[in-house]
């Protein structure tokens, strides 16, 4: 199946740092989405994403699907941002195949914001 | 409109026993799909339902089990519980079933944490 690496594994900001965190996928992909896990164990949806750039607020994303790569771009960080940060992805592929259908999470990057 | 919604948010039980846990997908969605969460094998697929009918499976023992009903509510049930299922379950719903050509973003809901003594 598709393999989906996430760096860095850690990372710890002060607060107002940027940060870019990196999810690397092994086939083309139909669907990627990036998560933001709060403490509680809520999985926020940030972007859904397979191609392309999108920003909101602070946050924006960038997809280069033809070299399969995703970028998240955390600007001006604050210590509400801290969590770990995962993209997803979900492989293109025929409605009725029977194939498996779902999203492929990357293991995360787990981010600490500090006063 | 209101979001996914997951209950129990919390449950202990202990070897052996069995466990249901219930998702309500956002009104119009008709997919739902189950992801387990733990600290050694992250999150994983469990199996996604579309229109009543379980799509796929994830590699789970026949122990894990779901269904979903004709109001698009879904509940995953496990047997025989092992301390090994400890986790976070996530469900997750989208408009459609995933796979096809198009949007199709997945929305969480808080999750089931289930503790197994």
């Amino acid at each position: 199946g598709i393999q989906v690496e996430q760096s860095p594994p850690d990372l710890i900001l002060q607060e107002g740092a940027n940060s870019t965190l990196r999810c690397n996928f092994s086939d083309s992909v139909n669907n990627l989405q990036w998560f933001h896990q709060n403490p509680w164990g809520q999985l926020i949806n940030l972007f859904y994403i397979p191609s392309g750039t999108k920003q909101n607020g602070r946050l924006s994303a960038t997809t280069v699907a033809t070299e399969r790569y995703s970028l998240l771009y955390i600007s001006s960080s604050q210590t509400t941002d801290s969590g770990v940060y995962f993209c997803a992805v979900d492989p293109p592929r025929s409605l009725g195949t029977g194939t498996a259908s779902k999203l492929t999470f990357g293991t995360g990057t787990r981010l600490q914001v500090t006063l | 409109k209101a979001g996914v919604t997951q209950t129990p948010r919390y449950l202990i039980k202990t070897r052996g026993q069995q466990v249901t846990l219930s998702c309500s997908p956002i009104s119009g969605h008709r997919s739902v799909s189950w992801y387990q969460q733990t600290p050694g094998q992250g999150l994983q697929f469990l199996f996604e339902y579309f229109s009543e009918t379980q799509r796929n499976k994830g590699n789970f023992p026949g122990r894990f089990s779901g269904r979903q009903f004709s109001n698009s509510r879904s509940e995953m049930n496990v047997s025989t519980l092992e301390l090994g299922d400890s986790a976070l379950y996530l469900c997750a719903s989208s408009p459609r079933a995933s796979g096809g050509g198009g949007a199709n973003v997945l929305t969480f809901g808080a999750g089931s944490r289930l503790t197994v003594l």
